[in-house]
């Protein structure tokens, strides 16, 4: 079964400090890739995506990630974060038209 | 705002009732799909229309669910018979098509359901 990891269910930073999240998925195949972010109190959000070409993707909010293959990773990173961007991060991938996730890094930022 | 909408937000139930939940897609979007998402997980997939046609279903969708879209427009998911295992957010996305896969899903807000 197609499965994907996030390698931290929590993490806390500093405002200013930057971020790395993890993410790793099973499938060998052609795979579109995701990172949806949910803030307190609100709904999910697509924050980028990775279809093709380039494998470095730039999203909203200052976010990128890289698509390595050889590595199936697919990881979030932003150089600089800020209190705003707590909120819990979610990596997904297609398969068979339905998204699988991963269970979701919940991201604390003291100010 | 023209995003997915879902009613009711929250629904508390005693076991063994029957509930139903609504999902308005946005519009022009002819695909749409339910998630249940659990404390500390992510959502996982239950079943995905195309118009008004269902055309996959998670092993996760017991035949006390079923989900609906008569009119490709609005889709509801029914629950009979709730069990406490039932109590999750329920969770519905829509979509335009794209080849290969390349869909992108907008979700709603959720509907958080409760059983006592």
């Amino acid at each position: 079964a197609q499965s994907v990891s996030q390698h931290n269910h929590h993490v806390i930073l500093s405002e200013a400090a930057s971020l790395e999240l993890g993410c790793n998925y099973s499938y060998g195949g052609t795979v579109n890739l995701f990172w949806y972010v949910q803030y307190p109190g609100q709904h999910l959000q697509l924050l980028l995506k990775y279809f093709s070409g380039d494998p470095l993707v730039k999203g909203i909010k200052g976010f990128e990630a890289e698509f390595i293959k050889s590595k199936f990773s697919f990881n979030l990173r932003k150089p600089s974060v800020q209190w705003s961007d707590t909120a819990e991060y979610f990596c997904a991938v297609t398969f068979n038209y339905q998204l699988i996730w991963g269970a979701g890094t919940k991201l604390i930022i003291k100010p | 705002d023209t995003g997915v909408s879902q009613n009711p937000r929250h629904k508390i139930t005693k076991r063994g009732q029957n509930v139903t939940f609504r999902c308005d897609p946005i519009s022009e979007h002819n695909r749409l799909y339910w998630y249940r998402q659990t404390l500390g997980q992510g959502p996982e997939f239950l079943t995905y229309f195309q118009n008004e046609a269902q055309l996959e279903k998670s092993r996760l969708l017991s035949d006390r669910f079923s989900a609906e879209r008569p009119k490709g427009s609005f889709s509801t998911l029914e629950i009979q018979r709730t069990e406490q295992g039932d109590s999750a957010m329920y969770l519905c996305a829509s979509s335009v098509p794209g080849l290969r896969g390349t869909d992108t899903q907008y979700f709603g807000p959720g509907t958080r359901l409760t059983v006592l």
